[in-house]
């Protein structure tokens, strides 16, 4: 069964800290997203990455960067962590092309104190 | 600026009948609309992609349209069970997808 794994389901970080969202795939895609979700506003893309080491801004990058040094790893950074990006945090990979769906993780919530 | 609107209100029905959800958008030109199945505390999963050329595509239950003129899609569940609650998104795009709000199904046994 394909699989994207989130390193964390629930975090607990202070303001100012600098915050590390691990996402892997096994599917060898090419494609892989940050999404972040909040109640009434839907899924918004951060930051999204066709290969290895390209990456792009989505909707919403401010405050976020992402690493994707192997085809597998997608990273989500926090610089420094700021109360209203506490969220639910999901990562989701997609084989090149536009016919195919997505396939999620199972998400990080994240509460920033 | 591009928007994707669902049902607000949530949807209650009985086992056994037909779900109907909608996606409106605007500013769009998509030629794939896809949707998805949310549960709660879990991440979303890919149930169908229509192309705009398709007016129609099943899959078991679930009956999707795509209507480019009206700029909407329908989503049905037909003989709806009470495993079928969750939350439906749909969601526009090609290289990235931009999802809607989601609609919350309730099926009563």
């Amino acid at each position: 069964d394909v699989k994207v794994t989130q390193s964390s389901r629930y975090l607990v970080k202070r303001t100012g800290e600098k915050v590390f969202l691990e996402c892997v795939q096994d599917m060898d895609h090419e494609n892989m997203f940050w999404y972040r979700q909040d109640p009434g506003l839907g899924l918004r893309l951060i930051y999204f990455s066709y290969d290895v080491k390209m990456k792009e801004k989505g909707d919403i990058p401010e405050g976020y960067s992402v690493s994707r040094e192997k085809k597998e790893r997608f990273s989500l950074i926090l610089e420094s962590a700021s109360t209203n990006q506490t969220s639910m945090y999901l990562c989701a990979s997609r084989e090149q092309g536009a016919l195919y769906g997505y396939t999620f993780g199972s998400g990080t919530r994240l509460t920033v104190v | 600026s591009q928007k994707i609107e669902q049902n607000s209100e949530a949807l209650n029905i009985q086992e056994g009948k037909t779900a109907t959800l909608t996606c409106n958008y605007t500013n769009y030109s998509p030629a794939y609309l896809q949707w998805y199945r949310q549960d709660p505390g879990r991440g979303p999963v890919f149930l169908l992609l229509i192309r705009e050329n398709e007016k129609e595509k099943r899959k078991e239950r679930l009956k999707v349209t795509f209507d480019t003129t009206l700029k909407q899609s329908l989503f049905h569940i037909t003989a709806s069970q009470p495993a079928d609650s969750a939350t439906y998104l749909c969601a526009l795009g090609d290289y990235k997808l931009s999802f809607g709000a989601g609609t919350t199904v309730t099926v009563r046994a």
